[in-house]
């Protein structure tokens, strides 16, 4: 059972253009919300967060938007860049808990 | 800081073999944590612990045992190695269940 899912695996953007990354999740316990960035053969890295109070944070090229009655989360990347490539991952967790559920991630492609 | 690092990079094991995957950090982080990511599967949590000799399972703990005896190790050990744990291991840490988790580099695994 799939609680974080990532459905599309793969997207491909134009340089400049905007990337939109989907996650959808079913456990309505989920209150915290992470995207982090893996390039190959590297562990992944944090790049933005997003508490279930809010519904829209933002870091420089990065924000991610949260819609709790659809448990659906979106990270827009604007404007992308060739170093954006890279499989993205969308992780979940209820409150203090220590555990992290992950999607199954999306690679983005940015293309000259 | 070197951050996270995971030893080794890459191992060969046959079936029933048993080995140690070695973490370490020095960040002075509590919190600890084992993932796996296999194909279309994501990232899944094995083991995590919160603080020095305090370990818990996560969702695919099976086949692997763990020990936090410093705030700066925790090693994964296979105890009888089996072609279902083909995959690649990734050790993470952070300040506390409620933060972003710094991940190392992984070790990938192949059992035959």
């Amino acid at each position: 059972d799939q609680q974080v899912k990532q459905n599309s695996p793969s997207l491909s953007v134009q340089e400049g253009r905007i990337s939109i990354l989907n996650c959808d999740y079913t456990n309505s316990m989920f209150d915290y919300f992470l995207w982090y960035k893996k390039y190959p053969a590297e562990g992944p890295t944090f790049l933005i967060s997003i508490s279930s109070i809010k519904d829209k944070n933002e870091d420089g090229r990065f924000t991610v938007f949260l819609n709790k009655s659809a448990k659906h989360l979106s990270l827009h990347i604007v404007p992308s860049q060739p170093g954006d490539s890279a499989v993205y991952f969308c992780a979940a967790r209820p409150g203090t808990a220590s555990k992290l559920t992950f999607g199954t991630g999306t690679r983005l492609q940015v293309t000259l | 800081n070197a951050g996270v690092t995971q030893t080794p990079k890459f191992q060969v094991l046959k079936t029933g073999q048993s080995m140690t995957l070695q973490c370490a950090q020095d960040m002075n982080h509590e919190y600890m944590s084992w993932y796996r990511q296999d194909p279309g599967m994501g990232l899944r949590l094995i083991h995590y612990s919160v603080g020095a000799g305090i370990t818990d399972q996560g969702e695919v703990p099976n086949g692997y045992n763990v020990s936090r005896s410093t705030t700066e190790d925790f090693p994964l050990r296979l105890l009888s190695a089996a072609p279902s744990q083909t995959s690649v291991y990734f050790c993470a840490s952070s300040y506390s269940s409620v933060f972003e988790q710094y991940f190392g580099p992984g070790t990938r695994l192949t059992v035959t």
